[in-house]
């Protein structure tokens, strides 16, 4: 069964540091999405990504994180710096049809700042 | 804002069935009812969806009232393995923006 893959799956770092996360979508699946999971809530959208373009990234706090999708395949998502409050979980989500398609996440990758 | 309300917790006893209520009582025409589960540390798990039909697949089914103000998902025959928190999501259909708005959702505990 195709997955969602993500790397690293655990990041330590500290403050002010520069960190990335990569994530290959479903074979096929043209939009991409990156959220943000803090501890005890439920998972908020970063970006979407429809191909290499992006769709909606609203949310993004982006003084200090981007994103992108170069060949509209696999992503990065980057924190420079990184600040203890962006201690989460980053996860990815694909999904095939676009709009309103169904979203398939991957493992998420967990980030302490310390 | 998340657009439904479901209970904080739950129990259910392990091999009976879960009954999972979500209401959505501001939900629009062209807006599905989304469920996703998340088992602890992994990435959300898709579970079913549905418009104003009832739902059914290989892990659960989907019961929406003729009014679409709430749903209820059912785990016919809860496992230990069903222990997750369940999000229920009001999702429009159309439109480029898609992301999904996840509430606090419901801890399902599976009772042995």
């Amino acid at each position: 069964e195709a997955e969602v893959a993500q790397s690293p799956r655990y990041k330590i770092t500290e403050k002010s540091q520069a960190v990335a996360f990569w994530c290959d979508p479903i074979s096929g699946h043209a939009t991409l999405y990156w959220y943000r999971q803090i501890l005890g809530q439920g998972p908020e959208l970063l970006v979407q990504f429809q191909d290499e373009s992006v769709v909606d990234d609203s949310q993004l706090p982006k003084d200090r994180f981007s994103a992108e999708r170069l060949k509209g395949v696999d992503s990065t998502l980057k924190i420079q710096p990184a600040e203890l409050g962006d201690s989460a979980m980053y996860l990815c989500a694909s999904s095939l049809a676009f709009p309103s398609g169904t979203q398939y996440f991957g493992p998420g990758t967990r980030l302490l700042v310390l | 804002d998340a657009k439904t309300t479901q209970p904080p917790s739950m129990d259910c006893a392990e091999g009976r069935a879960a009954n999972l209520p979500c209401n959505h009582s501001t939900i629009s025409g062209n807006e599905y009812v989304y469920w996703y589960r998340q088992i602890h540390s992994q990435g959300p798990q898709y579970i079913i969806h549905g418009l104003k039909n009832n739902e059914t697949n290989e892990m659960a089914s989907l019961i929406i009232t003729e009014d679409r103000k709430s749903s209820t998902l059912i785990l016919p025959h809860a496992t230990l393995r069903d222990t997750a928190v369940y999000y229920c999501i009001v999702r429009p259909q159309g439109g480029g923006a898609d992301g999904l708005t996840f509430g606090k959702g419901t801890h399902l505990i599976i009772q042995p």
